[in-house]
């Protein structure tokens, strides 16, 4: 099946910090979707990007199809973007393949 | 809110016990998914089924069973339940069909815990 393989695995951050995350997939997608889980458990939608790029308040997110990665911005981090991001892949199979997240932790 | 609701919202049972998750979709939406999370595996796709008939199976396990009924809700049903099935179990949906068609929303999610 496809890897979908995410990086760094975990981010600390300080309030106000820029970072930047990182999703490699190993196939051609249909479809490629961030999520934010959040200290609840709830998978909160951030983009839709199987390719090109979108912006949404302080978060962006870029995907290059044809080198197979994508990347996601945090801009100016708060406490509240804490959580595990992940990036979720499909193939044309409507079945989401996600990576193993990165956990993001943003200190006050 | 996605628009995605599942219920119960946590669940607390014994081995061998039999238990069965539910899930209405957004309205319109015709496509049902249920993934599971756990600390091992990470989140994983079991099953899905479209306007009532499956579609795809990811690695459900054969004590699990699921099905789609005409007003579009789905149900889990989780049976001869081992510790290691603990996990939150997701149920997503999509529209199928138009622009965006393969984008996938997803509840809050059930989180059993068997003891």
């Amino acid at each position: 099946g496809i890897q979908v393989e995410q990086s760094p695995p975990d981010l600390i951050l300080q309030e106000g910090a820029n970072s930047t995350l990182r999703c490699n997939f190993s196939d051609s997608v249909n479809n490629l979707q961030w999520f934010h889980q959040n200290p609840w458990g709830q998978l909160i939608n951030l983009f839709y990007i199987p390719s090109g790029t979108k912006q949404n308040g302080r978060l962006s997110a870029t995907t290059v199809a044809t080198e197979r990665y994508s990347l996601l911005y945090i801009s100016s981090s708060q406490t509240t973007d804490s959580g595990v991001y992940f990036c979720a892949v499909e193939l044309g199979d409507y079945k989401l393949s996600f990576g193993a997240g990165t956990t993001v932790t943003v200190r006050a | 809110d996605s628009g995605v609701t599942q219920t119960p919202k946590h669940l607390i049972t014994a081995t061998g016990q039999r238990v069965t998750l539910r899930c209405s979709p957004r309205s319109g939406d015709l496509s049902v998914y249920w993934y599971q999370q756990s600390l091992d595996q990470g989140l994983q796709f079991l099953i899905h089924y479209y306007n009532g008939e499956e579609r795809a199976k990811g690695n459900i396990l054969e004590r699990f069973s699921a099905q789609q009924f005409p007003d579009l809700h789905s149900e889990l049903n989780l049976s001869s339940l081992e510790l290691g099935d603990s996990a939150l179990y997701f149920c997503a949906s999509s529209p199928r069909t138009g622009y965006r068609s393969n984008e996938q929303f997803f509840g809050p999610g059930t989180r059993l815990t068997v003891l």
